[in-house]
């Protein structure tokens, strides 16, 4: 069956970096453009960052462009996000998504505080 | 960036009744909206895709209409599993944007 199993999450202080992992089985990952939502505490759904089924074109949420990358590896049917520079409001529930099928993730959690 | 308005942003009601929550885009965004329902402590889960087309799995109690800027999920009579969060998301360009979410609560 289909499964999408994020790892990485944790506690790290503001200014730190952190990269999570969306690993996924049961269906044809190198096919299909995948992205990350979070949910922080108290709040909506956000949309984050975008990867396409090769790797070639991403985008990202204005809050996090410019401190958060996004990679994949199809070969080891993993994506990634990598994030730098964290700060308090980015505290939340990182799901990995694969929109089409709308497959998703169980979340990891990421707390920033000090 | 493409803006999405969702309202209300909390909704009382009982069960059997009919709700309906809209949310309006900036900007015309075709029909690339899907509205998802939201639990505690679970993932997302989609319930109607290019603002009307059914899921499989989700009752028919759920509808949704719309095109352009404008566009509304009904619920058209309400059962103890539909008290969630609902969420609208516009995929016609890139950075998708949810709308900030309708929590329904029992009256």
């Amino acid at each position: 069956q289909v499964q999408l199993v994020e790892s990485g999450g944790g506690v790290v202080q503001p200014g730190r970096s952190l990269r999570l992992s969306c690993a996924a089985s049961g269906f044809t990952f190198s096919r299909y453009g995948m992205y990350w939502v979070r949910h922080a505490p108290g709040k909506g759904l956000e949309w984050v960052a975008f990867i396409s089924y090769d790797g070639t074109n991403y985008y990202f949420a204005d809050s996090v462009r410019g401190r958060f990358t996004i990679s994949r590896d199809n070969s080891k049917n993993t994506m990634y996000l990598q994030m730098d520079s964290l700060r308090a409001e980015d505290t939340a529930v990182y799901y990995c998504v694969e929109g089409s099928n709308d497959y998703w993730g169980q979340g990891t959690l990421v707390t920033v505080s000090s | 960036d493409i803006q999405m308005t969702q309202s209300p942003s909390s909704l009382s009601a009982s069960l059997g009744d009919r709700v309906t929550i809209t949310c309006r885009a900036s900007q015309g965004i075709r029909n690339d909206l899907t509205w998802y329902q939201h639990k505690p402590g679970k993932a997302p889960k989609r319930l109607i895709s290019a603002a009307s087309s059914f899921q499989s799995g989700v009752p028919s109690t759920f509808s949704g209409s719309g095109s352009g800027t404008e566009f509304t999920l009904t619920i058209s009579s309400l059962q103890p599993e539909d008290f969630a969060t609902y969420y609208c998301l516009q995929h016609n360009s890139y950075p998708y944007t949810f709308g900030q979410g309708t929590k329904l609560e029992i009256k």
